[in-house]
């Protein structure tokens, strides 16, 4: 079956760095998304990698390695605002998404 | 990024009423619509997948006499969930993809529904 496995919260403090992680087992592969939701809105787009590698955009970084099945959203500088749920998506061979669970971070001041 | 509207954000019915959903791409055709159902504290559950022209698909367990998909333009595609019940409350949320190889979906504002 295909499943996506991520934390379901993580607390950090105004200021710091996190790192939400995400491991994946799915039928094929064509990219992985991190999308932001906050509560009672839709997701927005953060990221989308599909080769190995870091890819920076701003305080958000995101990690992949398709050998591993393994991915990871990097803040930094955390903000207030920056408190919701992130979600990890799997593009499958069908391009069809498969979702995670979300992790709710916690920012505390 | 590409825009994609839906309306409306939120939506309070009698129950035995149906409601409909509209999901437009403004700036883009949306060769794919996808319609997800997101319960409190939960992640997105896909309801179904409609190409335009052509009767969309729907996941195991969601009742396609209940919630019917029209996608019947490349800018439009509508969720009507009809006789709705208490228990149909909740988050719809649409998402639109174009052609071509494209792989990023955009998101629409998302529907509260409240049956009452």
């Amino acid at each position: 079956g295909q499943n996506i496995d991520q934390p379901t919260e993580m607390t950090a403090t105004e200021g710091a760095i996190v790192q939400i992680n995400c491991t994946y087992q799915t039928s094929g592969f064509n990219g992985l998304f991190w999308y932001q939701q906050h509560a009672g809105e839709a997701p927005t787009f953060l990221s989308y990698n599909v080769l190995d590698g870091l890819e920076e955009k701003g305080r958000f970084s995101s990690f992949l390695s398709r050998s591993k099945g393994y991915s990871y959203l990097l803040l930094k500088e955390l903000q207030m605002k920056d408190s919701a749920s992130y979600l990890c998506a799997v593009l499958d061979s069908n391009y069809q998404l498969i979702w995670g669970a979300g992790t709710k971070l916690i920012i505390k001041p | 990024g590409a825009v994609v509207s839906q309306h409306p954000s939120r939506v309070i019915c009698k129950s035995g009423t149906s409601v409909k959903i509209e999901c437009r791409s403004l700036d883009f055709q949306a060769t794919t619509m996808f319609w997800y159902r997101q319960f409190p504290k939960k992640s997105l559950m896909l309801m179904a997948t409609s190409n335009e022209g052509s009767k969309a698909t729907y996941e195991q367990g969601v009742e396609k006499d209940k919630f019917l998909i029209n996608h019947a333009s490349l800018t439009l595609s509508t969720l009507t969930v009809t006789s709705a019940h208490p228990e149909d409350s909740s988050f719809y949320i649409c998402s639109a993809r174009g052609g071509d190889g494209d792989t990023e979906a955009f998101f629409g504002q998302g529907t509260r529904l409240t049956v009452v």
